[in-house]
């Protein structure tokens, strides 16, 4: 079936650094949204990238996705201890008609 | 956020009894999903429902049922709980097509003693 892996699975950068999660899928994508999950919380939509190679951005978080469909990317320029969480991909397929989570990458930024 | 509610928020229960958790929304969402989420694992898809009805598997379906009456009711039911079965359980609701994004309830804590 259909995987949807992401690196790291966990990073920790002070705050001012940037930081970037990769995301892979064994499949092509009809879409791919990212979510941001603070601890505790539950998952909280960011973004969803369509388009072969767009790019995206929100304040100081860009989204990439891949000329393949079969990656996409979001990194966090200058990072801030609002930023911590896990970030996670979820990628869509048609043929699955499902959405497939990647498994997050934690983010840890202190001062 | 969607108005999305869970029920309980959290529960321990013993191996081998049934349980059922609960997600109500307000925003009448076509779609509604249960997934649950475990350390290494990212979150797994169990059921989803795309109208009143009308459910399908996901891909960790096995010792779960879902149910549906209402459109703004989605049941989880855990036959004969297990041990595996401890978990942090999200429901998320979507809407008008299966590609939208999706909106997440607080979510469950359950434990299977």
């Amino acid at each position: 079936g259909q995987q949807v892996m992401q690196i790291p699975q966990y990073q920790h950068v002070q705050e001012g650094e940037d930081f970037t999660t990769y995301c892979n899928s064994s499949t092509t994508l009809s879409n791919i949204q990212w979510y941001k999950q603070r601890p505790g919380g539950h998952p909280v939509f960011l973004i969803q990238l369509v388009k072969s190679g767009e790019v995206k951005k929100q304040k100081r978080l860009t989204f990439q996705f891949g000329e393949a469909k079969k990656n996409s990317s979001l990194h966090i320029t200058a990072t801030q201890t609002t930023d911590v969480g896990t970030y996670f991909c979820a990628g869509f397929t048609g043929t699955a008609s499902k959405l497939t989570f990647g498994t997050g990458t934690r983010l840890q930024v202190t001062l | 956020d969607a108005g999305i509610t869970q029920s309980p928020r959290h529960k321990v229960t013993e191996t081998g009894t049934p349980v059922t958790l609960r997600c109500h929304q307000t925003e009448n969402h076509r779609y509604m999903y249960w997934y649950r989420q475990d350390p290494g694992h990212g979150l797994r898809l169990i059921h989803y429902s795309y109208g009143v009805k009308d459910t399908d598997k996901g891909e960790v379906s096995d010792g779960y049922s879902v149910s549906r009456s209402k459109t703004e009711d989605f049941l989880l039911t855990l036959e004969s709980a297990t041990s595996s079965q401890t978990s942090v359980y999200f429901c998320a609701t979507g809407g008008a097509l299966l590609a939208n994004e999706q909106f997440f309830g607080p979510g469950t804590r359950l434990t299977v003693l």
